[in-house]
């Protein structure tokens, strides 16, 4: 019973280097979310989906881009990184836009 | 958009009830929400209400809805070492669509 799961766990980025964040859902879920959490901040949405197909910009969409795979799966990809982009990344997703969240552990990303 | 406030911290002791505060802006708020995050982990779903509940309780947990004021509270009885958290207030708003977390009230329950 995984839930969601976001890998990798941990990464340590160089500034302007790219990645990809990862996140699957098992609960046949159709919306997701990408959320970045700072301290003092809360937590901020960066994308979400609210169904398979579609993508929309949440609060803090700059310096990002989403892609909904398929129903499962829904990543976070950082093209140039920066240090303002260190941060701790949470995937969640929902049945649809009002039911509860379920969220993922979290990616720990730092850049130097 | 829709404001979600919440306290940063409570400290209270082993045994003791606390309460957690949270008040939002949106009256046409549906679906409030309170979720706990333990140290490295994600947030967990403890429990939610419908707008046209007052009240709701599961076990140590009570969350009362004042919809005049707009306040959410959720009460944790005989609170235990681990129950030591960080606790967010969420909000569906009908109005704007979408989830609004508060900032999120750190929990210390002292033994």
């Amino acid at each position: 019973n995984a839930g969601v799961t976001q890998t990798p766990k941990f990464q340590v980025l160089k500034t302007g280097q790219s990645m990809t964040l990862q996140c699957a859902q098992d609960m046949n879920h159709n919306s997701m979310y990408w959320y970045r959490q700072d301290p003092g901040m809360g937590l901020r949405l960066i994308y979400y989906s609210a169904s398979e197909g579609t993508t929309d910009k949440g609060e803090v969409p700059n310096g990002y881009n989403v892609s909904r795979l398929n129903k499962r799966e829904f990543s976070l990809r950082l093209e140039s990184a920066a240090p303002s982009q260190t941060s701790v990344y949470f995937c969640a997703s929902s049945e649809d836009g009002h039911q509860p969240q379920h969220f993922g552990d979290g990616t720990r990303l730092s850049i130097l | 958009g829709e404001d979600v406030e919440q306290s940063l911290f409570l400290s209270v002791r082993e045994g003791d009830s606390s309460v957690i505060n949270c008040t939002y802006t949106d009256s046409s708020s549906t679906y409030l929400y309170w979720y706990k995050q333990e140290p490295g982990a994600g947030l967990q779903l403890l429990t939610y209400i419908f707008s046209n509940m007052d009240m709701k309780q599961d076990q140590r947990l009570t969350v009362l809805l004042n919809k005049k004021d707009k306040h959410l509270s959720l009460r944790i009885a005989d609170t235990q070492t681990g129950d030591s958290a960080i606790y967010f207030c969420a909000c569906f708003s009908g109005g704007y669509q979408k989830v609004t977390f508060g900032i999120g009230t750190k929990l210390q329950v002292i033994p």
